[in-house]
């Protein structure tokens, strides 16, 4: 069976670009989140949506924005870019939005802003 | 707010040694517990996970007990492998149902490295 899988593997922009990110969640799953990496540290978390709606956002500004589709993947939006927002960007999955599920990861989009 | 502290690394071993990487939350509810494993390059894959109080979570050798009282979910393993070396983060999923969602709240991550 696929996993999460993220497109692109990576990325590199400069300051003031924007930048769209991609996810599939695994077959049948139907939440989706998106969680900043920065090197050296633990992922943070940006967005939970389920069913389509937008169930949690972490402490990010409105630059970052997100959507969720009909079948389930998700896109991630991040407008204006500073350089400080270059990190792993990585998408998970999980059957419904209940906290006894387990997330399951994808490989990450490496974004790199110069 | 919710967090999760672990234990500062780099932890270097020698292989068949016995592994403990400390891990103290904070939360409201009664949240769900889990190890991740990150290896190079990589994105994070479950290692175990225990949802309440006095769960041992188990994997591969690697097994943590959820101690409500202490408010710890200590990761142990009696006899690492080379193949151990990875980043392992703990990581929390809030247990309230207020708004739905399950996002997790991360430690800053241990690394561990196991040496022939």
């Amino acid at each position: 069976d696929a996993g999460v899988t993220q497109s692109p593997t990576h990325l590199i922009k400069t300051r003031g670009q924007h930048v769209t990110l991609r996810c599939s969640p695994i077959s049948g799953h139907k939440s989706v989140s998106w969680y900043q990496q920065v090197l050296g540290q633990g992922p943070q978390f940006i967005f939970q949506y389920y069913e389509k709606e937008e169930r949690g956002r972490g402490n990010f500004p409105d630059r970052f924005s997100a959507r969720q589709f009909p079948n389930y993947s998700s896109e991630l939006n991040v407008n204006a870019l500073l350089l400080g927002d270059s990190a792993l960007y990585l998408c998970a999955s999980s059957p419904s939005g209940s906290s006894y599920n387990e997330q399951f990861f994808g490989p990450g989009t490496r974004l790199t802003v110069l | 707010g919710n967090s999760v502290t672990q234990m500062e690394g780099p932890v270097t071993l020698s292989e068949e040694a016995f592994l403990t990487i400390n891990c103290t939350y904070t939360a409201t509810g009664y949240p769900s517990l889990f190890w991740y494993v990150q290896y190079p390059g990589e994105g994070l894959q479950l290692l175990l996970k225990a949802t309440k109080a006095d769960d041992k979570g188990s994997n591969k050798g690697f097994e943590a007990t959820y101690r409500k009282e202490t408010t710890s979910f200590h990761l142990e393993k009696g006899s690492v492998q080379v193949s151990d070396s990875a980043v392992y983060f703990c990581a929390l999923s809030d247990g309230r149902v207020t708004g739905g969602g399950n996002k997790l709240t991360f430690g800053t991550g241990t690394q561990l490295k196991v040496e022939l």
